[in-house]
């Protein structure tokens, strides 16, 4: 069973678009998280939230947007794509707020053209 | 200054040699410290996680903290083909934001 699942794995969109990548975890976790990996493999926190309230927004442009349903839920919407959105987003959960046992998705590759 | 430096790597080592993997801190608040392992085109997955200063084994792997001088190192004993991968260390003050290292790229040569 797939702890931290997220879609799509791969996803190749062109300058301008709005695309959202979905995430949803079985664990019973209070906490999610969406991380960015850039080219050269750093891996920093975008947004985290607990129990569905934004808790994190870390220095994201505006076109990113967060979306929290449920617990088990956290989508990330991407308005007006760039070149520079191009990167390895990771989704991830923890059991509680001060969770510092984080389990990650397998990640989505995005690639603006 | 960033707040977690990790040497990038890569690293090679032939099979059965000791791996020596580290980073240093800037933040004397970081109280937990973990180590991912990061598979290519998979995510990060926790290998080790210590808490405070002191030493953890796990089977192969040894973490080892020295709060002091703001040094944390994984061991990889016996190295296997199936070690290759990106470790990241990563902690935290014990909220939910984790510093990462850039990761270090190991290549076990069989």
């Amino acid at each position: 069973d797939t702890a931290v699942s997220q879609t799509p794995k791969y996803l190749v969109t062109q300058m301008g678009n709005d695309k959202s990548i979905k995430c949803e975890q079985n664990l019973g976790h209070d906490t999610m998280y969406w991380y960015k990996q850039d080219s050269k493999k750093f891996l920093k926190i975008m947004f985290s939230y607990n129990n569905k309230e934004l808790i994190i927004n870390e220095t994201v442009p505006n076109r990113f947007s967060p979306k929290s349903p449920d617990k088990a839920h956290l989508n990330l919407h991407i308005n007006s794509l760039e070149l520079g959105d191009s990167a390895v987003y990771f989704c991830a959960s923890s059991r509680a707020l001060s969770g510092n046992t984080i389990y990650f998705g397998e990640g989505s590759w995005l690639t603006v053209v | 200054q960033k707040e977690v430096e990790q040497d990038p790597g890569p690293l090679s080592v032939p099979e059965g040699a000791i791996v020596s993997l580290n980073c240093t801190y800037s933040n004397s608040a970081f109280q937990y410290f973990m180590w991912y392992r990061q598979y290519s085109r998979k995510g990060p997955e926790l290998l080790m996680y210590t808490y405070s200063s002191g030493n953890k084994e796990d089977g192969r792997f040894t973490a080892q903290v020295d709060k002091s001088s703001k040094y944390i190192s994984l061991f990889i004993r016996d190295s296997q083909p199936s070690d290759s991968a990106t470790y990241l260390c990563a902690m935290s003050v014990g909220n939910n934001r984790l510093a990462f290292g850039k990761g270090n790229q190991v290549v076990v040569i069989p």
